[in-house]
């Protein structure tokens, strides 16, 4: 299994919703991050775990809450989200982080 | 500040062409630099880092130091090269494996 599986591909909620993004890897990676992704925009770094532990978080509001339950595995908690947070989440995992990154699909979250 | 410059935000070539996608970037410390590709549709995937030195789908980039470059060349453009390229840089001494993207440059190679 070489890749980065992301559910669900959609998602709409509204502002008042609680949802989680998953992300799954099987290659072994211990490194595992999260990106946003607005339309037309590059990819923008939210959060990096190295071995299960957060290493990275970039100034990210607290409406979004990472959780790295194993190394396999990879959630990302929403809770009272903004319509402007609507974008595409992109996860990523790598065998270490000075290592070649592979992404997933990504989520496309719309937030109504 | 920003890192990454690709300052083409589209570019288009008849197939056949060569092409050459732009990107500048702008560090103080050990930068690694990547291009990443993302046909319709489908996920962000790794094309080329400086480091190996290879060619792939025919495509090449050389990090040029002095000039703080690493563009994108390919001598002759095909159809399927049509995509959103990104050129992206990490800090190879980091720990903490942060890519910093361009914006990302739009390539279409008309038939």
């Amino acid at each position: 299994d070489t890749e980065v599986t992301q559910t669900p591909k959609h998602l709409v909620m509204g502002m008042t919703n609680k949802k989680s993004l998953k992300c799954e890897q099987h290659m072994g990676h211990r490194a595992m991050y999260w990106y946003k992704q607005k339309a037309k925009k590059p990819p923008e770094l939210m959060f990096v775990y190295s071995y299960e532990k957060l290493s990275i978080n970039e100034s990210v509001p607290s409406r979004f809450s990472p959780e790295c339950p194993n190394s396999s595995l990879l959630n990302l908690h929403l809770h009272a989200l903004q319509p402007e947070d609507s974008a595409l989440y992109l996860c990523a995992s790598s065998r270490r982080v000075d290592t070649e990154a592979f992404f997933g699909q990504g989520t496309r979250l719309t937030v109504v | 500040a920003q890192r990454v410059t690709q300052p083409e935000k589209l570019l288009s070539v008849f197939k056949g062409a060569p092409v050459e996608l732009k990107c500048n970037y702008s560090y103080s410390g050990s930068p690694e630099l990547f291009w990443y590709v993302q046909y319709s549709r489908q996920r962000l995937q790794l094309l080329l880092r400086h480091i190996s030195r290879e060619s792939i789908k025919g495509f090449t980039a050389d990090l040029n130091k002095g000039e703080t470059s690493f563009h994108l060349k390919k001598p002759f453009a095909q159809e399927e090269d049509s995509a959103m390229y990104y050129c992206a840089l990490r800090d190879r001494g980091s720990t903490l494996g942060r890519l910093y993207f361009g914006r990302g440059t739009q390539l279409t190679v008309w038939p």
